[in-house]
């Protein structure tokens, strides 16, 4: 258990509002990373982070924002949500060149 | 750019046989391979990994996987399987990083286990 909680678990919203999905880790990693997985696709990065305010882009960061105001807390913002951001999220850390995963967040725009 | 193969979307197999899910990957430096297991409706639980040593690596709940260098693959094995084995497993890579950094993670798409009884 690499003390990853994410909330909300599941979450329903319409069409055009923001959404912020969070991320929180209890061990001080350094390095998060936000995931979206889709029916097959697997798992496709969204956004990293290596330290308080340091995060990059991943491959599907188009329509997200992340920020990392502190060490165990790293957001993920939909702007203005649309239908094909419906997906299930999954945050994880990296701990010894390893990634752990969160349990996830089922995201429903409606 | 790196990627990963799962070369079967679906097995299906009966109750106590052996299993082989296929994972080949392609990157022009070294890599760490990663096979994580998701059961339905939950998150990814890390089955094993290879990071360097013995090309055999051995994982939780009776899976192992070799890693071959000359044919890029990182095949998952278990000699018998269960029904408790059904789930979707995915083959990861990720580059060594640089200057310190954590390289990222690339997935391959999955591949569902369907044990039979």
């Amino acid at each position: 258990d690499a003390g990853i909680t994410q909330s909300p678990r599941h979450k329903v919203t319409e069409t055009g509002t923001p959404v912020t999905l969070r991320c929180h880790q209890t061990e001080n990693h350094r390095y998060m990373y936000w995931y979206r997985q889709d029916p097959g696709h697997g798992l496709r990065l969204i956004h990293y982070s290596y330290g308080v305010k340091d995060t990059d882009k991943g491959e599907v960061s188009d329509g997200y924002s992340v920020s990392r105001s502190k060490t165990e807390d790293f957001l993920l913002t939909l702007e203005s949500a649309t239908s094909s951001q419906t997906s299930v999220y999954f945050c994880a850390i990296s701990s010894s060149e390893t990634q752990y995963f969160g349990p996830g967040t089922r995201l429903l725009v409606l | 750019a790196q990627s990963v193969t799962q070369l079967d979307s679906q097995v299906p197999v009966f109750e106590e046989a052996p299993v082989e899910l296929r994972c080949n990957y392609s990157s022009s430096v070294s890599v760490y391979l990663f096979w994580y297991v998701q059961y339905p409706n939950q998150g990814l639980q890390l089955l094993l990994k290879y990071l360097s040593g013995s090309t055999l690596v051995k994982g939780i709940n009776g899976f192992e996987a070799e890693f071959n260098k000359s044919q890029t693959s990182f095949h998952l094995r278990k000699p018998s399987v269960h029904i408790s084995d059904t789930a979707e497993y995915f083959c990861a890579v990720s580059d060594l990083g640089y200057g310190g950094s954590q390289g990222n993670l690339i997935f391959g798409k999955g591949t569902k286990l369907s044990v039979k009884p």
